[in-house]
């Protein structure tokens, strides 16, 4: 059964750092690409951030460019997002997500990154 | 990048069938066959139920069917029954430099 963990989540400051962890098990991890998609209270999903297999390929969403920071170990079965310069907008729950394909196929529980002073 | 077009909301009673539309554009829902719908119950997180336009995962129900004219995708759901009462969004793949992937806005489907 394909799991995914999500980790790290909290109350920050604006302009602080948090890192999210996500530890995926009942798959083969290194054989997958790899999603951050977040959604606002009340809000609809917003897409945040891939990474391909082996690292070789990643994209982010513009809203997050230049501040947040995805990576994988494929040892650990683990995926990250550092999150720096984080504003009141980046408030919502981080869902940790698989791609098979074009789609996202399996999503972890979430974490919820509260932004505020 | 903007988000797909979706209904607000769309209503429905028991064993009728709705229909949800998801508008985007030539570069990503009319460019490629990679649409894909998810339905998400509160406080849940968001479920796989149509992927690559019209293809259904395992265990998803075959009242849930797919389709795509042009730069609209539609989700089908016949016989609704009351577990279908959820928010249902859609995605593409976009071609665009920066992007992956592209949410609709959503849409609430009431079971009456």
């Amino acid at each position: 059964e394909v799991q995914l963990v999500e980790s790290g989540g909290g109350l920050v400051k604006p302009g602080g750092s948090l890192r999210l962890s996500c530890a995926a098990s009942g798959f083969t991890f290194s054989s997958y690409s790899m999603n951050w998609v977040r959604q606002a209270p009340g809000k609809g999903l917003e897409w945040v951030s891939s990474i391909s297999s082996s690292s070789s390929y990643i994209y982010y969403a513009d809203s997050v460019k230049g501040r947040f920071t995805i990576s994988r170990d494929n040892a650990k079965n683990s995926l990250y997002l550092q999150m720096n310069s984080l504003r009141a907008e980046d408030t919502a729950v981080y869902y940790c997500a698989t791609s098979s394909g074009w789609y996202i196929d399996y999503w972890g529980q979430g974490t919820l990154v509260t932004v505020s002073s | 990048q903007s988000a797909l077009t979706q209904p607000a909301s769309v209503s429905g009673s028991p064993g009728q069938s709705i229909t949800i539309s998801c508008t985007g554009t030539s570069s990503d829902v009319g460019g490629y066959n990679y649409v894909s719908w998810y339905q998400q119950h509160p406080g849940k997180a968001p479920k796989l139920m149509i992927y690559d336009v019209s293809n259904r995962p395992s265990g998803v129900s075959n009242r849930f069917s797919g389709s795509k004219s042009g730069n609209t995708a539609s989700l089908t759901i016949s016989g609704l029954q009351a577990e279908d009462e959820a928010d249902y969004y859609c995605s593409s793949y976009t071609s665009s430099s920066t992007h992956n992937y592209v949410f609709g806005t959503g849409t609430k489907v009431t079971v009456l």
